[in-house]
């Protein structure tokens, strides 16, 4: 079956812009999560939903980054006033289920943000 | 959260196993011990996870000491797809994946 898909693969951008990130999940997953990923480093988390709502926005960095999942599958990442520290791979994963010891996340291929 | 820690990167051959170490001194009793992997250029995928006994599946086995102090994935007989960041995770019930760097597995032909 299909898996989690990330539009556009790569994005430039210039310092300032607005960006938009898109993620379709698997068919079904409730979840789904935003991760950023800097070169040598493990992914580091942002945002969480589950459903509609955010349910764990804690990892945002500020204030310019914000997300929706306004009918429960797919979500935009939405980052304003780009800088040149926002270059990074922003990944999106899904899971059928959460809080579970268990769960299994299903990433997409992410997409490749510059901000030159 | 429990920390998990991870050589910084191996070699092996093509085609020989491969045993790749995961430290877990502080895990809880209800951490499962999960492994995904990065292949250049792509998201994360998921490899095998387990609690106290060894797993296999079609990918790999998973070892876990009796004390659950430590584990180690096998990979029976890497090829050069195999390449990849392997990344050892403990997990709760919090939906959250907490991920160091991982362990960079070079093969050689």
């Amino acid at each position: 079956g299909a898996g989690v898909s990330q539009t556009p693969s790569n994005k430039v951008t210039e310092k300032g812009k607005y960006v938009e990130l898109r993620c379709d999940p698997i068919s079904g997953h409730t979840a789904l999560y935003w991760y950023r990923q800097s070169l040598g480093q493990g992914p580091e988390f942002l945002i969480y939903f589950q459903g509609t709502g955010a349910a764990d926005d804690s990892g945002l960095p500020n204030d310019r980054f914000f997300a929706v999942r306004p009918e429960g599958s797919v979500s935009t990442l939405k980052i304003q006033r780009t800088e040149r520290g926002d270059s990074a791979v922003y990944l999106c994963a899904s899971s059928r289920t959460s809080g579970t010891s268990t769960d299994t996340q299903y990433f997409g291929p992410g997409t490749r943000l510059t901000v030159l | 959260d429990a920390k998990t820690t991870q050589p910084n990167s191996m070699e092996s051959n093509e085609e020989e196993p491969v045993h790749l170490p995961c430290n877990h001194s502080t895990i809880s009793g209800t951490d499962y011990i999960h492994w995904y992997r990065q292949l250049p250029s792509q998201g994360p995928e998921y490899v095998i996870h387990g609690l106290t006994s060894n797993v296999n599946n079609r990918m790999a086995s998973l070892a876990i000491a009796e004390d659950r102090k430590s584990s180690t994935l096998i990979l029976h007989r890497a090829t050069l797809r195999d390449a990849a960041v392997y990344y050892c995770i403990l997990k709760d019930s919090n939906y959250q994946l907490i991920w160091g760097a991982g362990t960079k597995l070079i093969i050689k032909p």
